[in-house]
């Protein structure tokens, strides 16, 4: 069983379309997470819902929208894309004292 | 402002020889500190984590990191580097509500033949 599993692993797309990322975790954790991973493998903190109430949101366009319909899901909408969204982005969920458990990302890719 | 360093971009170490990897934290408090493992096309997998008490502590794989407050350091170590270790290693801090972890840049560990 996959502890956080996200979907599509691969997205391929043009620049000013829209797309999701979905996230699903069976851990029974309250809080879950989306990273941005850049080409250098930079971890940015991206949102952060709490029992599906929205946390931490850091400085991430408005074309980011995450949405969370329970604690243990987390999805990741992103309007018109540019070539700057292209990344690997991360889900996760985490206990009580911050030990974070990670999806295997999904590798957005804007043309 | 929580910050965390890793002072080296790449490391490359023979298989069979001694590993360190630097990581300093930034944070007003005591952080949760972690170290991550990520191979490649991989999620980050967790290898140990300091909250209190003992400041060596013992992970998966072999590894161990010390917590040392006066340096505001927690450097991740391992005796004997095998070649499956090599993959991009993350020191990361949490605030202790646990809600925000900040990640270092990440240290890519090369092992040679």
């Amino acid at each position: 069983d996959t502890a956080v599993s996200q979907t599509p692993k691969y997205l391929v797309t043009q620049m000013g379309n829209d797309k999701s990322i979905k996230c699903e975790q069976n851990l029974g954790h309250d809080t879950m997470y989306w990273y941005k991973q850049d080409s250098k493998k930079f971890l940015k903190i991206m949102f952060s819902y709490n029992n599906k109430e929205l946390i931490i949101n850091e400085t991430v366009p408005n074309r980011f929208s995450p949405k969370s319909p329970d604690k243990a899901h987390l999805n990741l909408h992103i309007n018109s894309l540019e070539l700057g969204d292209s990344a690997v982005y991360f889900c996760a969920s985490t206990t009580d004292t911050g030990e974070l458990f990670f999806g295997e990302g999904s590798r957005l890719t804007v043309l | 402002a929580q910050s965390v360093t890793q002072p080296d971009i790449h490391i490359t170490v023979s298989e069979g020889a001694s590993l360190e990897l630097r990581c300093n934290y930034s944070y007003g408090a005591t952080p949760y500190l972690f170290w991550y493992v990520q191979s490649p096309g991989q999620g980050l997998q967790l290898l140990l984590k300091y909250f209190s008490g003992d400041t060596l502590v013992q992970g998966i794989k072999g590894f161990e990191a010390e917590f040392k407050r006066s340096q505001s350091s927690f450097n991740l170590r391992k005796p004997s580097v095998h070649w499956s270790d090599a993959a991009e290693y993350f020191c990361a801090v949490t605030n202790t509500g646990g809600f925000k972890t900040i990640f270092g840049a990440g240290t890519r560990l090369f092992v040679k033949a």
